[in-house]
């Protein structure tokens, strides 16, 4: 079974300061991770996602994320926060490069402070 | 850019009545998710379509739960009746057959019941 944890339900940052959000996660094989964001009462939007090469992946709106093999760990980040950064963030993990369902983390909130 | 539609965009209905939600994913996407996110968790997966064949239907509550793609492009999921734990977001996915793409999700149906 896959599995996804990210182990902090909110996350707090001042506008400008570098944010990173953790995730880790779980599976038996070579995993497919993915970044998503939401913003209230809307579906999720992709960020980013990691098949396979470089272990620095970048995404939209200036989002990086680095894959730990070892450490099994998939954190989003950025160098600089803006407030409009303020959302709902999901990491997801699965098994193939498409067409496989996503193994959701439990989310984190992001809140930037102007 | 295509997206992927979803209605209604929320829904207020009363225990024991039956409730629909509708979803057109993109145009040639050929796997269509749908999700259940309660609220403070992450989205979890009903069921899954390829095409108009159910792939993943395992954590779908059969007795009062269905969901149908009969032509294999837009979508219904019903539930009939609702109960009071069924108030939650439901959310609409779909992804192309292509290899490293990722899921496109729609805005959501609110669902509150009553």
């Amino acid at each position: 079974a896959q599995s996804v944890a990210q182990p902090e339900d909110q996350v707090n940052v001042a506008e400008g300061n570098p944010l990173t959000v953790k995730c880790t996660y779980s599976v038996s094989g070579n995993p497919y991770l993915f970044w998503y964001v939401q913003y209230p009462n809307r579906g999720l939007q992709f960020l980013l996602k990691y098949i396979t090469g470089d272990n620095l992946v970048k995404g939209s709106y200036g989002f990086e994320a680095e894959f730990n093999k070892s450490q099994t760990s998939f954190h989003l980040k950025k160098p600089s926060a803006l407030v409009s950064d303020s959302a709902l963030y999901f990491c997801a993990v699965t098994l193939k490069s498409s067409g496989d369902k996503l193994t959701f983390g439990t989310g984190t909130r992001l809140a930037v402070r102007p | 850019e295509a997206e992927v539609a979803q209605s209604p965009r929320y829904k207020i209905t009363e225990k024991s009545q039956a409730v629909a939600f509708w979803c057109d994913p993109i145009s040639g996407h050929a796997t269509l998710y749908w999700y259940r996110q309660i609220l403070g968790q992450g989205p979890e997966l009903l069921v899954q379509f390829q095409d108009e064949s159910v792939v993943d239907d395992s954590q779908l509550p059969k007795d009062r739960f269905s969901a149908e793609r009969l032509k294999g492009v837009d979508s219904t999921l019903k539930i009939q009746p609702a109960e009071l734990g069924d108030s939650a977001m439901y959310l609409c996915a779909s992804s192309s057959k292509q290899r490293n793409t990722e899921a496109f999700f729609g805005q959501g149906t609110r669902l509150t019941v009553v």
